[in-house]
């Protein structure tokens, strides 16, 4: 079975500081990986996706992710926080039977200023 | 990306009574919708996958009944929440996906259900 974790569920930043959210996931077979940020009372919005090609996935805001087959791992960075970067962010796998997403933990970002 | 509109944003109602959320697709025709629930400081939980002219597929623990899905067309799903109570209190968030899971879900803005 497929699963995330995201280490950490509250990371705190300073403004222009770099940003690294961990996420670790476990597949049987190469995984589809996802980064999703989420603002108060909203829904998910797409960061960025990994499916196979680059293992470098740049997204929007700046963000990025690297995979790591090696290290399980899909962790997300941003060289520089913004005060708007301040979200819950969510890691999740794509299970490629289904279409189903199952999503870590979430990780808080707070930034300050 | 698929763009996605969720209807209404909140809704306030009395123990008893049944709440209908609309999932609609803007332009993608969505044959596989999904539906989440988020409690607060929470990640989502997959309530049910929503299937265009078929039944939904509950989750184990879902109450089907409870909980009812219908998908009549490739832009519309609803999640009608019967007879409310206030443990039905909650985020509610569809999203459109594909069955093959290589592309990215995308999501409604949610629902904010309140039963008093």
């Amino acid at each position: 079975a497929q699963s995330v974790t995201q280490l950490g569920s509250h990371v705190s930043v300073s403004e222009g500081a770099l940003v690294l959210l961990r996420c670790n996931y476990s597949s049987s077979v190469p995984p589809y990986l996802f980064w999703y940020v989420q603002y108060p009372n909203q829904g998910l919005q797409l960061l960025l996706k990994y499916t196979s090609a680059a293992t470098l996935v740049k997204g929007i805001n700046g963000f990025e992710a690297e995979f790591k087959k090696s290290e399980t791992s899909f962790h997300l960075t941003k060289p520089s926080a913004h005060m708007s970067d301040a979200a819950e962010y969510f890691c999740a796998v794509s299970d490629k039977a289904t279409g189903k997403l199952i999503f870590g933990q979430g990780t808080t970002l707070q930034v300050k200023p | 990306g698929a763009v996605v509109s969720q209807h209404p944003s909140r809704v306030i109602c009395k123990s008893g009574t049944s709440v209908k959320i609309e999932c609609r697709s803007l332009d993608f025709q969505a044959t596989t919708m999904f539906w989440y629930r988020q409690f607060p400081k929470k990640s989502l939980m997959l309530m049910a996958t929503s299937n265009e002219g078929s039944k939904a597929t509950y989750e184990q623990g879902v109450e089907k009944d409870k909980f009812l899905i219908n998908h009549a067309s490739l832009t519309l799903s609803t999640l009608t929440v019967t007879s409310a109570h206030p443990e039905d209190s909650s985020f509610y968030i569809c999203s459109v996906g594909n069955p093959t899971g290589n592309q990215p879900q995308h999501f409604g803005d949610g629902t904010r259900l309140s039963i008093l």
